[in-house]
């Protein structure tokens, strides 16, 4: 039930851009991304409904495309301090407030 | 304002041994959660409390305990620990007023041995 994301991980170097994708086996009410530092808690980048919405976050946005159950984090001109660990979340129409994660996208940019 | 606050941030036990973990959010919000989180299975619902006096079991909530106290507190409660369930774990709410983003606290790092 936990939603797949893709890729597991992605090397990066300064300036470029890479996407995220999530997906669920399940009809989505709302798509949530964090990310989490080594050693530190997750930190919440955006929210998305379905509608297909897109939102952004510094230079980090994402798209929600509720017919096909998915979500994508775009990293665009990518910055050292976007490393980390990227996690979806998803929250389902008849599970209120259960909140169900990927595994996670370890991103690393290098200079 | 300190958010979400978790005690403690380590511990070791021993096989069999209990132990519960505290949670105590300041923000007034309604939903609290616990999630496990282990090396490449990210972040794994044990328990949520949607409101004081009510909890849900999640993914993976064999071997685990929760008791909403009051709206701040929401604890997680190992009876017999066994080393399937070294982890980190961290609490997280959520205000009220529909969808909106969760906050985490620092998380527990625990060690069954």
């Amino acid at each position: 039930q936990q939603p797949v994301q893709s890729p597991q991980a992605v090397i990066l170097r300064e300036g470029e851009d890479a996407v995220i994708n999530c997906s669920s086996s399940k009809a989505l009410y709302s798509v949530h991304w964090y990310r989490q530092k080594h050693g530190e808690a997750p930190v919440f980048l955006m929210i998305l409904l379905k509608g297909g919405e897109q939102k952004g976050h510094e230079k980090i946005s994402a798209s929600f495309n509720e017919k096909k159950q998915q979500s994508s984090l775009y990293l665009t001109a990518s910055q050292l301090s976007y490393s980390g660990t990227y996690f979806c979340g998803t929250e389902i129409p008849d599970s209120w407030g259960k909140f169900q994660f990927g595994a996670g996208t370890q991103v690393v940019v290098t200079p | 304002n300190a958010g979400v606050t978790q005690t403690p941030k380590f511990q070791v036990l021993k096989t069999g041994q209990s132990m519960t973990l505290q949670c105590a959010q300041d923000m007034n919000h309604n939903s609290m959660y616990w999630y496990r989180q282990d090396p490449g299975m990210g972040l794994r619902l044990i328990y949520y409390s949607a409101s004081e006096g009510t909890t849900d079991k999640g993914e993976v909530p064999n071997g685990y305990n929760v008791s909403r106290l009051n709206k701040r507190e929401f604890s997680l409660r190992l009876e017999s620990a066994a080393p399937s369930q070294t982890s980190v774990y961290f609490c997280a709410s959520t205000r009220p007023g529909g969808i909106t983003e969760a906050f985490f606290g620092q998380g527990t790092r625990l060690t069954v041995v």
